[in-house]
């Protein structure tokens, strides 16, 4: 089983639309949650980080849910702009300095 | 601030051949990180550093070695290339503590023919 798993969309919205994205994990232990942006053909880059109580920035809301194990990511007003591939990192139980990605879910936001 | 710096940013090699993945950070992080991300597979960890001096083994380390003689450099070797071994090379840094996430470097895409 992998650590991170994700749905790998894609996800095809229109501009304005709020889309949710979830992203599971396998280690209950897991302490760190991360979600990441990679633009075609370039590096992750840090989204947010998640935090237990949940956490906004912006148009970006993150959410974690310890009991199902699963964190999620929601946008509001997408623009064309958050096209992308989302994704979600976590830390491993065994060594919280190694962290999982999961594949990305891609998203599409069209005119 | 340059951040992390990945040299080089394309190479092509042929089987058998070898050569070294340089990841430069400027940011005193300590811990340094080789990942390679395949379509459909997302970012595998290759070997990993939490300071200078220290190396570890990730997910995928066979045919790789690395280095970290000083701490501001990550080294990535293959030493004899092979066509599974195509992919695309991130390096990432990140500050001590698990609620850091990482910076990357902007990859380096390698094929071996």
């Amino acid at each position: 089983r992998k650590e991170v798993e994700q749905d790998p969309g894609p996800f095809n919205v229109p501009e304005g639309a709020t889309v949710a994205f979830n992203c599971t994990y396998s280690n209950s232990a897991s302490q760190s949650f991360f979600w990441y942006r990679q633009d075609c053909r370039k590096e992750p880059k840090l989204l947010m980080s998640v935090y237990s109580s949940g956490n906004e920035d912006g148009r970006f809301t993150a959410q974690l849910n310890r009991a199902s194990q699963y964190i999620s990511l929601l946008i509001r007003d997408s623009k064309l702009s958050d096209s992308a591939t989302y994704l979600c990192v976590v830390n491993s139980r065994y060594n919280f300095n190694k962290f999982y990605f999961g594949s990305g879910t891609k998203l599409n936001v069209k005119p | 601030n340059a951040g992390v710096t990945q040299t080089p940013k394309f190479r092509v090699l042929k089987t058998g051949q070898s050569m070294t993945l340089l990841c430069a950070q400027d940011m005193n992080h300590e811990y340094m990180y080789w990942y390679r991300q395949d379509p459909g597979m997302g970012l595998r960890l290759i070997h990993y550093s939490v300071g200078e001096g220290t190396t570890a083994k990730g997910e995928v380390p066979d045919g790789y070695n690395v280095s970290r003689l000083k701490k501001q450099n990550f080294l990535l070797g293959l030493e004899s290339a092979a066509p599974s071994q195509t992919s695309v090379y991130f390096c990432a840094s990140r500050l001590l503590g698990g609620r850091y996430g990482y910076t990357f470097g902007s990859g380096t895409r390698l094929t071996v023919v």
